[in-house]
């Protein structure tokens, strides 16, 4: 079985920084996602780690420990169009098939 | 490039009833997810279909079914519907079976009065 954990709500100031972490527990780990979904629209993809360490993209990073089950996303200087929920999922595999199971999410609101 | 395509948009329902949602993927793309999103559960996994066969179920009762065409194009299915199962109903795609970044629609937001 899976499961993850995300905060569910955090409040950050514009042009600060913040980390957004993920835990997650499962039988067959194949990789690590990060979504950004706006409210009303579809999720879109930010990131992707399956080996540890930290995978930079622009203002976003994404961190991987797969020893501990752990995962950040770190987002610098913060513009408001970064209101959005963040959602962390993990690529289970077992045998020959695999599916991607996400995270509640985390509805992030930027404050001037 | 089209990007994936879900219809309806928002329909209403009885319970008991059956819906029938379609989802056309990327041009090219021929793996086909569908998640449930709700506000509490937030997103579900349902199925995903690569080459016309389902590769992968979450823990749904039967009521919930899909299918994938020739042409990657996708439909699933919900009978007997139930109040809640009123939901956001999103479908993703993917170039192929277990590739890692996954396109999402818009979704077909459902509510069963």
């Amino acid at each position: 079985g899976q499961n993850i954990d995300q905060p569910t709500e955090m409040t950050a100031t514009e042009g600060a920084i913040v980390q957004i972490n993920c835990t997650y527990q499962t039988s067959g780990f194949n990789g690590l996602f990060w979504y950004q979904q706006h409210a009303g629209e579809a999720p879109t993809f930010l990131s992707y780690n399956v080996l540890d360490g930290l995978e930079e993209k622009g203002r976003f990073s994404s961190f991987l420990s797969r020893s501990k089950g752990y995962s950040y996303l770190l987002l610098k200087e913060l513009q408001m169009k970064d209101s959005a929920s963040y959602l962390c999922a993990v690529r289970e595999q077992y045998s020959s098939a695999s599916k991607i199971i996400f995270g509640s999410g985390t509805r992030l609101s930027i404050r001037p | 490039k089209a990007g994936v395509t879900q219809t309806p948009r928002y329909l209403i329902k009885t319970r008991g009833q059956q819906v029938t949602l379609s989802c056309s993927p990327i041009s090219g793309h021929r793996s086909v997810s569908w998640y449930q999103q709700t506000p509490g559960q937030g997103l579900q996994f349902l199925f995903e279909y690569f080459s016309e066969t389902q590769r992968n179920k979450g823990n749904f009762p039967g009521r919930f079914s899909g299918r994938q065409f020739s042409n990657s194009r996708s439909e699933m299915n919900v009978s007997t519907l139930e109040l809640g199962d009123s939901a956001l109903y999103l479908c993703a795609s993917s170039e192929a079976y277990g590739a890692n970044v996954l396109t999402f629609g818009a979704g077909s937001r459902l509510t069963v009065l």
